[in-house]
C-alpha cells in the first residue's frame, strides 16, 4: 500500500519566506504525481503535475520537484504571500501499477503579514 | 467547462437515515473517484470507476455504501443508515484518459460536507 508522508506537518512564516515542503512515498513505481492546495472547508486545487519522467515542474512562483528512485517530492514556494496561506497535499498514485491518487495528512502553511 | 460539481454542498441528517450525494465530473473525463476527509486527515480514498464500471472499492467502502456511475456521467454515493461516523467530508474527482495514456491530471470538487446528528 502506498504510504505518504509530508514534513513538515506545519509551518508557520512570515510574508516573503522562500519555502519548502517535503513529501515521500513508499511505493517508487509511480506515473505521476501531483500537489494540491486545500482552503479551509473547500476541496482540492490542483497545483502541479509532474510524469514520472520529468524532473521538475513549474507554474508562477511554485515549483515542484520529483526523484522518483528515492520516493521524494518536493514543493518549492517563492516569495509566500497571506494568500499562500493553505493545507498542500501531495498525491502519488496508490501501489501496483494504480493511477489513483493517494494522500497524506499534508502541511498546513500560515503566511503572516 | 465549470470543473466538478457536487450536491449538495452541506447535509445535516439524523442518525440512521439515508442520504445520497451527487458528482458530476467534467464532460468526457471517463475516470471519476470518490474520497472521505475527517479532520485533519488527507483524503482517503473510497471507490473509482471508469466510465460506468466501477473498478476498485477500498475497504473503507462498508456494506452500508454504495456508488453508481449508471450512464458513465454523473456519479451517486448513498449511505444507508448513517452513523455519527460517517460524519466527514465527502470528495469527488475526475480524470481523463488520453491517448498518451493514463498519466493525467485529477480535478476535485468542492465537496459535500455531512454532518450526522
Amino acid at each position: 500500500k502506498q504510504e505518504v508522508t509530508q514534513i513538515p506537518a506545519a509551518l508557520s512564516v512570515p510574508e516573503g519566506e522562500n519555502l519548502v515542503l517535503n513529501c515521500s512515498f513508499t511505493d517508487s513505481a509511480i506515473y505521476n504525481l501531483q500537489w494540491f492546495r486545500q482552503d479551509p472547508g473547500k476541496g482540492l486545487t490542483s497545483l502541479l503535475l509532474i510524469q514520472s519522467s520529468q524532473r521538475e515542474q513549474t507554474s508562477g512562483r511554485l515549483n515542484a520537484s520529483l526523484d522518483k528512485s528515492s520516493g521524494r517530492s518536493t514543493l518549492y514556494i517563492a516569495a509566500s504571500q497571506p494568500g499562500d496561506s493553505a493545507t498542500y497535499l501531495c498525491a502519488p498514485p496508490g501501489s501496483g501499477g494504480s493511477y489513483i491518487p493517494t494522500f497524506g495528512r499534508g502541511t498546513s502553511l500560515i503566511v503572516h503579514p | 467547462d465549470t470543473g466538478v460539481s457536487q450536491d449538495p454542498r452541506h447535509k445535516i441528517t439524523k442518525r440512521g437515515q439515508n442520504v445520497t450525494f451527487r458528482c458530476d465530473p467534467i464532460s468526457e473525463h471517463n475516470r471519476l473517484y470518490w474520497y472521505r476527509q475527517t479532520l485533519g486527515q488527507g483524503p482517503e480514498f473510497l471507490t473509482y470507476f471508469q466510465n460506468e464500471a466501477q473498478l476498485e472499492k477500498s475497504r473503507l467502502l462498508s456494506d452500508r455504501f454504495s456508488a453508481e456511475r449508471p450512464k458513465g456521467s454523473f456519479s451517486t454515493l448513498e449511505i444507508q443508515r448513517t452513523e455519527q461516523g460517517d460524519s466527514a467530508m465527502y470528495l469527488c474527482a475526475s480524470s481523463p484518459t488520453t491517448r498518451q495514456g493514463p498519466n493525467t491530471e485529477a480535478f476535485f470538487g468542492q465537496g459535500t460536507r455531512l454532518t450526522v446528528v
